[in-house]
């Protein structure tokens, strides 16, 4: 029951593009299509933003995307905005026969 | 409106117990799968525990398991976490989640979390 990896960090300018990695295994996010993205402003409850690797909750701009690739999953974030700041978080369903998920570490997305 | 509002945490001694509750309402409590998420200080995310609709299906972190129980009332509209045997490590905010409709691992609403601090 490994956390999946993510950078601890990210950065980028204001309309730029980013994405953010999150990288498991066959048992998680490779073995499923339940990987999902939370974002988290400081004092605030997570917020998901990207769910079954590419749909996005109602409500979510279209400028977040996830994507997956093996054991690999990824969240774009186009045109950057401030308000976009925070950290953000993947999760993947990770068992075959029981009720289990598993976070990525987290990622702090910095605009500068 | 979906709202989970959690409640029972507090400072407790180690090896001591508490009892997490999470009051839901706004939606159909029996359908959904229901989780317990936590978060240290100045920590991540870390899965708790989770457990389906019914009930008959239920999971556990390696960090917690054989300590906590996870349980919940549908007449109530209410989940638990029981935490037994608790130490240091235990202390962080500690968040009930409601699954997304058909997607049980996708945890599409969030409480704002009940503190527990495990101390001497």
């Amino acid at each position: 029951q490994s956390a999946l990896t993510q950078p601890p960090s990210a950065s980028g300018s204001p309309g730029q593009s980013l994405t953010i990695s999150c990288t498991g295994t066959s048992s998680d996010v490779g073995g499923y299509n339940y990987v999902s993205w939370y974002q988290q402003r400081p004092g605030e409850a997570p917020k998901l933003m990207i769910y079954e690797v590419h749909k996005r909750p109602s409500g979510v701009p279209d400028r977040f995307s996830g994507s997956k690739s093996g054991n690999r999953a990824s969240l774009t974030v186009s045109g950057l905005q401030a308000e976009d700041e925070a950290d953000y978080y993947c999760s993947s369903y990770a068992g075959s026969n029981n009720f289990h998920v598993v976070f990525g570490g987290g990622t702090k997305l910095t605009v500068l | 409106e979906v709202q989970l509002v959690e409640s029972g945490g507090g400072l407790v001694q180690p090896g001591r117990s508490l009892r997490l509750s999470c009051a839901a309402s706004g939606f159909t409590f029996d359908d959904s799968a229901m989780h317990w998420v936590r978060q240290g200080p100045g920590k991540g995310l870390e899965w708790v525990s989770g457990i389906s609709w019914g009930g008959g299906n239920i999971g556990y972190a390696d960090s917690v398991k054989g300590r906590f129980t996870i349980s919940r009332d549908n007449a109530k509209n209410s989940l638990y976490l029981q935490l037994n045997s608790l130490r240091a490590e235990d202390t962080a905010l500690y968040y009930c989640a409601k699954g997304l409709p058909g997607n049980a691992y996708s945890l599409g609403y969030w409480g704002q979390g009940t503190l527990v601090t495990v101390s001497s």
